[in-house]
């Protein structure tokens, strides 16, 4: 049973377009998102969060929305540049500080 | 700062040979975590620890062990390894909820 899902496998957007990655959840026990970023033979790195008592969370070109009446997130980036081309994890918890969930992942290719 | 690191880089092991997967951290951070990730699919949780002494299973934790001796290091012992632990393992660690990787150990077992 996926708790957290990414629906789309890939996604492909023009150099100064927005990206949009979407993700879906299941438990409503979840209470902290997190975005990860995955360049090829690298481990994940940490983008941003969003705690549920926000609806919107924001640093720089990333924009992360929540609604948590749809268990829905979403994550966008404007404008997207060819070096944001990597694999976007989202993942959750149910619990600050415990393990995260992740979901399957969306491959973003920005092109020039 | 180091960060988490993880040896070896790449691994080729022949089914019922054994390993272990090093996995250390110079943040001080109480948890760590290992994953593995399959093709196409997110990470999953193998086992986990929240502080030295202590460990935990996870969603995956079949075919594994680990031991967490100190704040630093957390291996992940593979016994009797078979083709379906063919995977890219990654370990992290946290003070919260926001995890930092390790570059990966890549494994294949043929």
């Amino acid at each position: 049973d996926q708790q957290v899902k990414q629906n789309s496998p890939s996604l492909s957007v023009q150099e100064g377009r927005i990206s949009i990655l979407n993700c879906d959840y299941t438990n409503s026990m979840f209470d902290y998102f997190l975005w990860y970023k995955k360049y090829p033979a690298e481990g994940p790195t940490f983008l941003i969060s969003i705690s549920s008592i926000k609806d919107k969370n924001e640093d720089g070109r990333f924009t992360v929305f929540l609604n948590k009446s749809a268990k829905h997130l979403s994550l966008h980036i404007v404008p997207s540049q060819p070096g944001d081309s990597a694999v976007y994890f989202c993942a959750a918890s149910a619990e600050y500080g415990n393990k995260l969930v992740f979901g399957a992942g969306t491959i973003l290719r920005v092109k020039s | 700062n180091a960060g988490v690191t993880q040896t070896p880089k790449f691994r080729i092991l022949k089914i019922g040979q054994s390993m272990t997967l090093q996995c250390a951290q110079d943040m001080n951070h109480n948890y760590m975590y290992w994953y593995r990730q399959d093709p196409g699919m997110g990470l999953k949780l193998i086992y986990y620890s929240v502080g030295a002494g202590i460990t935990d299973k996870g969603e995956v934790p079949n075919g594994y062990n680990v031991s967490r001796s100190t704040t630093e290091d957390f291996p992940l012992r593979l016994e009797l390894a078979a083709p379906s632990q063919t995977s890219v393992y990654f370990c992290a660690s946290s003070s919260g909820t926001k995890q930092y990787f390790g570059p990966g150990t890549r494994l294949t077992v043929t």
